[in-house]
């Protein structure tokens, strides 16, 4: 089992704040990197699967960021809104496998 | 398209029990993997398949547990006898093919209840 440390462990903002979380992974046989979004009572939902050291993704007001040389990658989001709230888990891909992260908790407060 | 479905969304039976969670992937996709959510543990890979074919099961906890992907379109997880231990959040989930640097799709997933 690969670790995979994401942090904080939970983060309590105000609308309009914008934020961003850590996902640190071993830096050796790189794969992939992916985001999940996962709301309470609902299923993971990707959000971006990065490959490539210096890769930046974005959908929306969500983007992230990957440096595989030093094994971290960044999620931003910017002007967060209430329905931003949910669980984002990153995983990383060994080779065989999806480590996951235990996630952010994010919660946004009007 | 539909997702990938699971069934039971909830399941609660006393220990001792046998328990069979079922899953049909996302048409066309060659990966399926089955998970399980803890709060302790959070979401850790039970055994994942491959065109069928099971690839990696070191995550499948001990002999009780067993898979099975009998075609394209249809797997089970099985627990045989169950444990209070069990209880947990189970997902299916599947992919297109080079499983790593493609989405996977989450099912609802189910909720073991093991008394």
């Amino acid at each position: 089992i690969l670790n995979v440390e994401q942090s904080p462990q939970s983060l309590h903002v105000q609308e309009g704040d914008s934020t961003n979380f850590t996902c640190s992974f071993p830096s050796s046989n790189f794969y992939a990197l992916h985001w999940y979004r996962w709301e309470t009572a609902k299923s993971p939902e990707a959000l971006f699967v990065m490959t490539l050291n210096g890769d930046e993704k974005k959908k929306g007001r969500i983007s992230a960021t990957l440096n595989t040389k030093e094994g971290y990658s960044y999620l931003y989001i910017k002007g967060s809104q209430p329905e931003d709230s949910a669980t984002y888990l990153c995983a990383f891909w060994s080779g065989y496998a999806l480590n996951f992260g235990k996630g952010t908790s994010l919660l946004v407060t009007p | 398209d539909a997702g990938v479905i699971q069934s039971p969304r909830h399941e609660v039976t006393e220990m001792g029990q046998e328990v069979t969670l079922r899953c049909k992937p996302i048409s066309g996709h060659d990966y399926l993997f089955w998970y399980r959510q803890t709060m302790m543990r959070g979401l850790e890979l039970l055994i994942y398949f491959n065109n069928n074919v099971p690839i990696d099961d070191s995550g499948m906890p001990e002999d009780r547990f067993s898979a099975k992907m009998p075609n394209a379109s249809f797997s089970t997880l099985k627990i045989q006898p169950s444990e209070p231990r069990d209880s947990a959040v189970y997902f299916c989930a599947s992919s297109l093919r080079d499983g790593y640097n493609q989405p996977q799709h989450f099912g609802d997933g189910t909720r073991l209840s093991i008394l």
